[in-house]
């Protein structure tokens, strides 16, 4: 069965770069027709999608974030990353982890438990 | 790149079908037969009910159900159950393989 876990600090400070993990088991990032993405949350509102990434590294963001987000994948370790830079309170949420089906399907079939990233001084 | 809209609420009694509209543009929903939906229980992550439009997938009761006509996408839950009650999120494709997320509708059962 396939899992993601999402791991880093639950508390970055205003202006700095909030930085996680997914590392996923019970399956493989290099499997061809999936792609891997970052979906947050702000306490108490909607999804909004952050941006995935295909094994090869081809990355798509969401326009609005474009500017501060970088993914990046490491396929030894199973595992892909999310950088957003610049952070405000704005960006404080419950951030996910998730498998895209690819071959032009682009749900999401599996995700992590999230986990809480506070924006705070 | 704006956020699909959905009503903030909707509500039925056990046994009663509710449909939960989500309405996009020209851009994505009316674009393109990428919509899926999502629940998501207090505490918990989303999971996907409903995908490609109308397609379940594996396990998904088929009391849920999935229709688009123009711009707006549908999703039906009928024969209701307290078990239902929960947010649920659509998505679509949205152009140069971003999606985009509405803004999530609260089922209560009654």
């Amino acid at each position: 069965q396939l899992q993601l876990r999402e791991s880093g600090p639950g508390l970055v400070k205003p202006s700095e770069t909030l930085s996680l993990t997914c590392t996923v088991s019970g399956g493989s990032i290099s499997s061809s027709g999936y792609y891997w993405g970052w979906i947050r949350q702000p306490p108490g509102e909607g999804l909004e999608w952050i941006g995935s990434i295909y094994y090869s590294g081809t990355t798509y963001y969401n326009p609005s974030l474009k500017s501060r987000v970088t993914i990046s994948v490491d396929t030894s370790k199973n595992q892909f990353s999310l950088k957003l830079s610049s952070v405000t309170a704005a960006d404080t949420a419950l951030y996910y982890c998730a498998r895209q089906v690819g071959a032009g399907k682009y749900y999401f079939d599996y995700w992590g438990q999230g986990t809480l990233v506070t924006v705070s001084s | 790149q704006s956020a699909l809209t959905q009503p903030a609420s909707v509500s039925g009694s056990p046994g009663q079908s509710i449909t939960i509209s989500c309405t996009g543009t020209s851009s994505d929903v009316g674009s393109y037969n990428l919509v899926s939906w999502y629940q998501q229980h207090p505490g918990k992550a989303p999971k996907v009910m409903i995908y490609e439009v109308s397609e379940r997938p594996s396990g998904v009761s088929n009391r849920f159900s999935g229709s688009k006509s123009g711009n707006t996408a549908s999703l039906t839950i009928s024969g209701l159950q307290a078990e239902d009650e929960a947010d649920y999120y659509c998505c679509s494709h949205a152009g140069r393989s971003t999606v985009t997320f509405g803004g999530g509708t609260k089922l209560t059962v009654l």
